[in-house]
């Protein structure tokens, strides 16, 4: 079984700052691992995805992740952010092998401030 | 077009009603499933079916009833609901073959008073 932790339930930023939003995962076998956006009153949308391979991973606008395995990392990151970004932001992780289910941290709300 | 679309967008209804909600998907994938996200947007898994054949089922109450009847539909009847039972139901699809990307719907929003 897997789990995943993301620290931080809210984060403000200003707009054209860096952003970090941290996850955290366990597992006990190889993971896949995924971020997810949820702007207000929509569906999930894949932002990106760690298979394998090179562990710096990029995605949609203009986010990257890094996949770290000593530390049980994958955060997500954004250079300069704009106010369209604000949204709630999930981890998610599969494990290689067991069910097909993603299991979901609890989210982290980006507020992006003018 | 719509990837994966679920209907109703938006239910409300009061307590010991029962509903049904809708999903669709023209992904060609062959596995669905359906998630829950609770009022403070925890997301778990609830059901996941394979060419209509249920290989996930989350210690959900009996009042929730998957039924799938292709593999391009994957519907969710609710018995009997309760206060508690008000969330915000997801739908999503995946391919055959891992890493199982899910692809998800807009969401119907329940509201049980």
């Amino acid at each position: 079984a897997q789990s995943v932790t993301q620290l931080d339930s809210q984060v403000p930023v200003f707009e054209e700052a860096p952003v970090e939003l941290r996850c955290n995962y366990s597992s006990s076998v190889s993971v896949y691992l995924f971020w997810y956006v949820q702007y207000p009153n929509q569906g999930l949308q894949l932002l990106l995805k760690y298979l394998s391979g090179s562990t710096l991973v990029k995605g949609i606008n203009g986010f990257e992740a890094e996949f770290n395995k000593s530390q049980t990392s994958f955060h997500l990151r954004k250079p300069s952010v704009h106010i369209s970004d604000t949204a709630e932001y999930f981890c998610a992780v599969k494990g290689h092998t067991g069910r097909r289910a993603l299991t979901f941290g609890s989210g982290t709300r980006l507020q992006v401030q003018p | 077009d719509t990837a994966v679309s679920q209907t109703p967008k938006y239910l409300v209804t009061q307590m010991g009603n029962d509903k049904s909600i809708k999903c669709e998907q023209n992904l060609g994938h062959d596995t669905m499933y359906w998630y829950k996200q609770d009022s403070k947007k925890f997301l778990k898994i609830m059901f996941s079916y394979n060419n209509k054949e249920l290989i996930i089922n989350e210690t959900v109450p009996n009042r929730f009833s998957p039924k799938s009847p292709d593999k391009a539909h994957l519907n969710l009847h609710i018995n009997s609901l309760e206060l508690g039972d008000s969330a915000v139901y997801f739908c999503a699809s995946s391919g055959d073959r891992a890493p199982y990307e899910q692809y998800f719907g807009p969401g119907t929003r329940l509201t049980v008073t």
